[in-house]
């Protein structure tokens, strides 16, 4: 399976400023084909199913507001809060689906408010 | 507007079964793959395992592999996950989520339902 691990596990930032969340996979998700990095980045609140933020690495799901980026190719990617808003307080997953045999996510990143 | 509604979870003895359904709505079901993702209280996501839009292609979790069968009725708009032998580790809140695209793997997961609770305990 291919692993995802994140940095850091948690996050505070203040409200305004910006908050960057890591993502490193243990073998490349770039598809060569296409040249499509296949990495999603997921925000979930409390009580709250996951709701997709960034699929691609870099492409924004439609009506997700444009503080939020996603960068990177290969094994590391970011994900990207220009500045912070109280209601981005969550924990945040990226997920790899390059692999034909299993879906894998993040440990996840819990992001406060300092 | 895109639903995706489970129902099936419970409290179940060890080594025992149990049927999750998802229903489905607001989309055409059978052009897309489904899956089905865990978060055990407190923990992180979990993929089980994902079935493309014609049943040709399926896969599971090693966790979960011989144990759990996903199936779907596209005439239904239905997802389901046969769940055998259960476990105390199985307890999760099992989530019904849509692919992008027909194909299992290859797409990411762009819409999610609100989860069924599955509690394995004697």
């Amino acid at each position: 399976d291919i692993v995802m691990t994140q940095s850091p596990d948690s996050l505070a930032v203040s409200l305004g400023e910006r908050a960057t969340i890591n993502c490193k996979s243990s073998q490349s998700v770039l598809y060569s084909s296409n040249n499509k990095n296949y990495l999603a980045w997921y925000q979930q609140k409390p009580g709250q199913p996951p709701k997709l933020l960034i699929y691609w690495a870099s492409t924004r799901e439609s009506g997700v507001p444009d503080r939020f980026s996603g960068s990177g190719s290969g094994t590391d990617f970011t994900l990207t809060i220009s500045s912070l808003q109280a209601e981005d307080v969550a924990v945040y997953y990226c997920q790899q689906y390059y692999s034909t045999l299993s879906i894998t996510f993040g440990q996840g990143t819990r992001l406060e408010i300092k | 507007e895109v639903q995706l509604v489970e129902s099936g979870g419970g409290l179940v003895q060890p080594g025992r079964s149990l049927r999750l359904s998802c229903a489905a709505s607001g989309f055409t079901f059978d052009d897309y793959a489904m899956h089905w993702v865990r978060q055990a209280p407190g923990k992180g996501l979990e993929w089980v395992s994902g079935i493309s839009w014609n049943s040709g292609s399926i896969g599971y979790a090693d966790s979960v592999k011989g144990r759990f069968t996903i199936s779907r009725d596209n005439a239904k708009n239905s997802l389901y996950l046969q769940m055998n032998s259960l476990r105390a580790e199985d307890t999760a809140l099992y989530y019904c989520a849509k692919a992008r695209g027909g194909y299992y793997s290859g797409y990411d997961l762009s819409f999610w339902g609100q989860g069924t609770l599955v509690t394995v305990s004697s």
